[in-house]
């Protein structure tokens, strides 16, 4: 079955350095990765979403790479701040019936500290 | 602009009650419509989708349903609740079937089963 893993620890940063999440996946060929962040006790809110053919994307402070040999998409936060601090989602779609389906993975939580 | 509403925020309930969650989409016609389930230190688990009034699809056997009674309504029941059915739901709409489309999700509901 498709897996999909994010680092389950949380990761902590100090303001103004660069936060890296990493999200890893077997077993399925996404055509696409889609990155979301969650406050606690709110539904995620989506961030990024890159494409199989990009090796990149950029929104603002935000960087997203998808290597699909790696089976691997890397999320950046550059010059990071304490209102950064949330859990980040990735989650593929899993569209092979012509529905739109993702598959999210378990998150990982950043801390971003002053 | 399209708001997503969900009710109840929070619900305690004992084992074995009954349960109805209630979304509701505004300022968009046709949505596609999921419910999901977050439970501590997991990822989001796709529970139901729907495509239209009265069509939902199943994504695990569990003693939870869903209905499509009206275009922008998607509902959440069971018969009897059990302990595992405690989590954080959230409902989520997209408009479109391409893995390109987001999903927006709603403020969620805290179940509670004791």
């Amino acid at each position: 079955s498709q897996k999909i893993e994010q680092n389950s620890e949380a990761l902590n940063i100090q303001e103004g350095k660069t936060a890296t999440l990493t999200c890893n996946y077997t077993n399925y060929s996404p055509a696409y990765l889609q990155w979301y962040r969650q406050d606690p006790g709110r539904g995620p809110v989506f961030l990024l979403l890159i494409r199989e053919n990009e090796k990149e994307k950029r929104k603002e402070r935000l960087k997203v790479t998808f290597d699909t040999t790696l089976k691997q998409s890397l999320f950046h936060i550059t010059a990071s701040q304490p209102a950064d601090s949330a859990t980040y989602l990735c989650a593929l779609d899993m569209m092979n019936t012509g529905f739109q389906k993702l598959v999210f993975g378990t998150g990982t939580r950043l801390l971003v500290s002053p | 602009s399209q708001t997503i509403h969900q009710w109840p925020a929070t619900l305690v309930q004992p084992v074995g009650s009954p349960l109805s969650l209630e979304c509701t989409v505004e300022g968009t016609s046709n949505p596609n419509l999921y419910w999901y389930r977050q439970a501590a230190g997991r990822g989001l688990q796709l529970l139901f989708y729907s495509v239209g009034i009265g069509q939902i699809s199943s994504e695990v056997p569990q003693n939870l349903s869903a209905s499509r009674p009206q275009d922008r309504q998607f509902i959440l029941s069971s018969k009897k609740l059990l302990l595992s059915d405690s989590g954080f739901y959230l409902c989520a709409w997209v408009v479109g079937l391409a893995g390109t489309d987001t999903q927006y999700f709603g403020p969620g509901t805290r179940l509670t089963v004791l």
